[in-house]
């Protein structure tokens, strides 16, 4: 089966700072990998994805990079601010017609310092 | 956006109480809904599928019996823990699938077994 695996586990940043989040798998068939954020006692909010035919993608302050051949992902945050403290999974998907489980790294917590 | 509205967030019930999950995708149909627990600090762990008109499909380890799952429409699933002892509380978390929508997850249930 798929593997996931997610460095670092914390990460401590000052205000306006980049953070680097980085993820491996496994299974070359994952096509899918969507990050999530969860806060204290909140389900993970999805903030962004990555589909396997592309290499990048942006959103705002939010990037996610793909290397298909190394099997890595990684998640770019800059800008950061006190309110991206949070946990935040990667997780890795073979997906089938929009459907498929995901394997999900074991979470990383991101101290943002004012 | 797509929004997975997870019902009660906080159960306290006595040993031996079966209790109801019920997780509801708003705004559109889920063909497919997961069903996760997740220890304090500890990525989530998935439980079982559970897809529209079928029965769910549990992970290995996981008591089909001890953990009920009811697929009952395109927008509701349940999960339901019967005869709960304390070993079974935990933040159980739901998460819904569309036909074009990407995985979201419920806010999750806390549950507190005495």
């Amino acid at each position: 089966g798929e593997n996931v695996e997610q460095h670092p586990s914390t990460l401590s940043v000052q205000e306006g700072d980049s953070a680097v989040i980085k993820c491996t798998y496994s299974d070359s068939a994952s096509n899918y990998f969507p990050w999530y954020k969860q806060e204290l006692g909140k389900g993970p909010q999805l903030i962004i994805d990555i589909r396997s035919n592309v290499g990048e993608k942006k959103d705002q302050r939010i990037a996610v990079t793909l290397n298909k051949t190394a099997k890595h992902f990684s998640l770019h945050i800059t800008e950061t601010q006190p309110e991206d403290s949070a946990v935040y999974f990667c997780a890795a998907t073979t997906l089938m017609n929009n459907a498929g489980k995901s394997t999900f790294g074991d979470g990383t917590t991101l101290t943002v310092k004012p | 956006g797509a929004v997975v509205s997870q019902h009660p967030s906080r159960v306290i019930c006595k040993s031996g109480t079966s209790v109801k999950i019920e997780c509801r995708s708003l705004d559109f149909q889920a063909t497919t809904m997961f069903w996760y627990r997740q220890f304090p600090k500890q990525s989530l762990m998935l439980m079982a599928t559970s897809n529209e008109g079928s029965k769910a499909t549990y992970e290995q380890g996981v008591e089909k019996d001890k953990f009920l799952i009811n697929h009952a429409s395109l927008t509701l699933s349940t999960l339901t823990v019967t005869s709960a002892h304390p070993e079974d509380s935990s933040f159980y978390i739901c998460s819904a699938v569309g036909r074009v929508q990407p995985q979201h997850f419920g806010d999750g249930t806390r549950l507190s077994i005495l």
